[in-house]
């Protein structure tokens, strides 16, 4: 199986500013990875697919990016929001998820 | 609209069986594949079964394989979980999920299984 490692595992951001999460797969995925938040009581809800596509509704503060075979969220300009635990996803093979990162406000 | 809602939930005691149902509303279903889900409670996302639109390919996380069988009824609008010889080690938040451009795009809010006796 593709292991996910995902990072940070917790984050405090002020508002305003810039965040940054990234997952690194144990083997090369191209361009199979989602992006997904979960808030706090609530289903996990699609943020970017393949890699950089913006789902349907999502801000345009939430882009995604890839660098080898390093895979980035970033979100611009943190809003309130925001807050609640992000998950990367690879679709290569038998789906898996990275571990979460929790993101907070500073 | 798209909606996804599970049942058939609950506490059930280890090795019975439990059958859960997504019903899907909003969109042909017969045109995508579906996904179960699961998270135990405080814990992360573990994918654990998928099928394909018309039911030809099915797949299986290595944890469930040989105990739980997806199924879908297209007639229906319908997919389903048959879970035996359930563990403690399963319980958890059960979703269903579209599947859509490597992804999944749309959940539903998720069916609570307790394994526990």
């Amino acid at each position: 199986d593709i292991q996910m490692t995902q990072s940070p595992a917790s984050l405090s951001a002020s508002l305003e500013e810039i965040v940054t999460i990234t997952c690194q797969p144990s083997q090369d995925i191209g361009n199979y990875l989602s992006w997904y938040q979960q808030k706090p009581g609530k289903s996990p809800q699609l943020l970017i697919h393949s890699a950089t596509s913006l789902a349907d509704g999502v801000p345009s503060r939430f882009s995604g990016s890839r660098s080898g075979t390093q895979y980035s969220l970033k979100i611009n300009r943190l809003q309130v929001e925001d807050t609640g635990i992000y998950y990367c996803l690879q679709g290569y093979s038998a789906p898996t998820f990275g571990a979460g990162t929790k993101l907070e406000l500073k | 609209e798209v909606q996804l809602v599970e049942s058939g939930g609950g506490l059930v005691q280890p090795g019975r069986s439990l059958k859960l149902s997504c019903l899907a509303s909003g969109f042909t279903f017969s045109n995508y594949g579906m996904n179960w889900i699961r998270q135990a409670p405080g814990k992360g996302l573990e994918w654990v079964a998928s099928i394909s639109s018309s039911s030809s390919y099915i797949y299986y996380a290595d944890t469930v394989k040989g105990r739980f069988t997806i199924s879908r009824d297209n007639a229906k609008n319908t997919l389903y979980l048959q879970m035996t010889s359930l563990r403690s080690e399963d319980t958890a938040l059960y979703y269903c999920a579209r599947h859509r451009d490597n992804s999944f795009d749309y959940w539903g809010q998720g069916v609570m299984v307790t394994v526990s006796s």
